[in-house]
């Protein structure tokens, strides 16, 4: 029972670099999202899918940018980093609707990239 | 502009005694609203949620109270033990637009004495 499975956990990229988070889930989410973790800023939603070729933006998602080709997949693509992008990354999934659970969702193990 | 917002960064708490979390909300929108627990080098993963229809949620030690006229939320935790150690985000959403978009605050870190 993998859940939400992030790839990698840890890079470090040089500025102007570019590079792709991987996230794949294996629980039929409709729902899949982004966020970055920064110290005393919690959680931001840089952007999210509600199915497959569906997707929008968030809170924070200058510099980033995603495609959802199949419902399993949510990869997040840094096109040129920059030192301000350095946090640490987290993928989410959940169902979508009205019954239990709803809402609730399920998180990866986090990727922590350091730009430099 | 801060939207779901924990005051306290951190909270230390004596082992058996009560844990309370505070978190206040500025869109009256918001309809469905969620605690969220992390360990260190883990996601986080979720406690207890609570709709805006309710006023009151429990779920063994863990219990979320709602005051919508007053746009806040807080998470009591009943004994408080070691294990409870962690940083708490609540998170608030408007479930009826099924987005499934969920907005955090900055999180508070809990330390549970032994």
């Amino acid at each position: 029972n993998a859940g939400v499975t992030q790839t990698p956990k840890f890079q470090v990229l040089k500025t102007g670099q570019s590079m792709t988070l991987q996230c794949a889930q294996d629980m039929n989410h409709e729902y899949m999202s982004w966020y970055r973790q920064d110290p005393g800023m919690g959680l931001r939603l840089i952007h999210y899918s509600v199915g497959a070729g569906i997707t929008d933006q968030g809170e924070v998602p200058n510099g980033y940018n995603v495609s959802r080709s199949t419902t399993e997949d949510f990869p997040l693509r840094l096109l040129s980093a920059a030192p301000s992008q350095t946090s640490v990354y987290f993928c989410a999934s959940s169902y979508l609707g009205q019954g239990p659970n709803t809402g609730e969702l399920f998180f990866g193990e986090g990727s922590r990239l350091t730009v430099l | 502009d801060q939207q779901v917002k924990q005051n306290s960064p951190s909270l230390s708490v004596q082992e058996g005694r009560i844990s309370i979390l505070n978190c206040d909300y500025t869109n009256s929108m918001f309809d469905y609203f969620l605690w969220y627990k992390k360990y260190p080098a883990e996601g986080p993963t979720f406690l207890i949620s609570i709709s805006s229809i309710k006023d009151k949620n429990e779920d063994g030690r863990f219990t979320v109270f709602l005051n919508k006229s007053a746009k806040h939320l807080s998470l009591h935790i009943v004994p408080s033990q070691p294990g409870d150690s962690a940083v708490y985000f609540c998170a608030a959403s408007f479930y009826s637009s099924n987005t499934g978009k969920l907005i955090f605050g900055q999180g508070t870190t809990l330390q549970v004495k032994p």
